[in-house]
């Protein structure tokens, strides 16, 4: 069965650098597929972040490319998010799915609150 | 990029048919999915390629797309199917993947 687990800390100061790390059980990272970010702040729509395929390529959400470094970890079978500069406005539920399109397996996501 | 609009919210009874519309210009030339949400809970993919039911879906559950437009039908809603449903697209050009504001759908 396959599980998508994310994993990072909960709050982060404004301005600072959000990390999250995937956990991928029940298929490999290294397969023929590509990896998602998703977002959903409280009581809207999700937001696609960025994606990383089994080679390492990545495409992200043009509002948010300068801010996100997404990457992939052959080694312990995940992929991760970084986001700088964050804001406020970053608040949100974070996911982690296997794409590409449509996302079949979704992690339980983490809520990350920006603040002070 | 491209806005994919829902109606807020649908309203049905028990054992009526819920329909829920998706549209956007892209979406004559792309595939749409469908997901389910309920509340605390990640989206479910209930709707592949506007019409493809994914394995482990309910038979109620079926797709169509016509043009701009994709709908989401369930017939005889039920208690349990009462969540938010996105649909979602993407861009095959560009990578570019977005998602609908979403339909509250009520079944009481």
């Amino acid at each position: 069965q396959v599980q998508l687990q994310e994993s990072g800390p909960g709050l982060v100061k404004p301005s600072g650098t959000l990390s999250l790390t995937c956990a991928v059980s029940g298929d490999s990272v290294s397969e023929n597929r590509w990896w998602s970010w998703v977002r959903q702040p409280p009581g809207k729509e999700p937001e696609w972040i960025g994606e990383v395929s089994h080679t390492g390529s990545t495409n992200y959400e043009p509002s948010l490319k300068s801010r996100v470094t997404i990457s992939l970890d052959k080694s312990s079978n995940s992929f991760s998010m970084k986001m700088m500069s964050v804001t406020a406005a970053d608040t949100a539920v974070y996911y982690c799915a296997r794409g590409p399109v449509p996302f079949d397996r979704w992690g339980q996501g983490t809520l990350v609150i920006v603040s002070t | 990029s491209h806005e994919l609009k829902q109606p807020p919210s649908v309203s049905v009874s028990p054992g009526q048919t819920a329909t829920i519309t998706c549209s956007a210009a892209a979406l004559a030339k792309q595939y749409a999915y469908w997901y389910q949400q309920k509340p605390g809970q990640a989206p479910v993919l209930v709707m592949s390629k506007d019409s493809e039911r994914p394995s482990g879906v309910p038979e109620r559950f079926s797709g169509s797309g016509s043009g701009a437009s994709v709908t989401l039908t369930i017939s005889g809603a039920q208690a349990e199917d009462e969540a938010v449903y996105y649909c979602q697209s993407a861009h095959a050009g560009s990578g570019t993947v977005i998602f609908g504001g979403g339909t509250q759908l009520t079944v009481l």
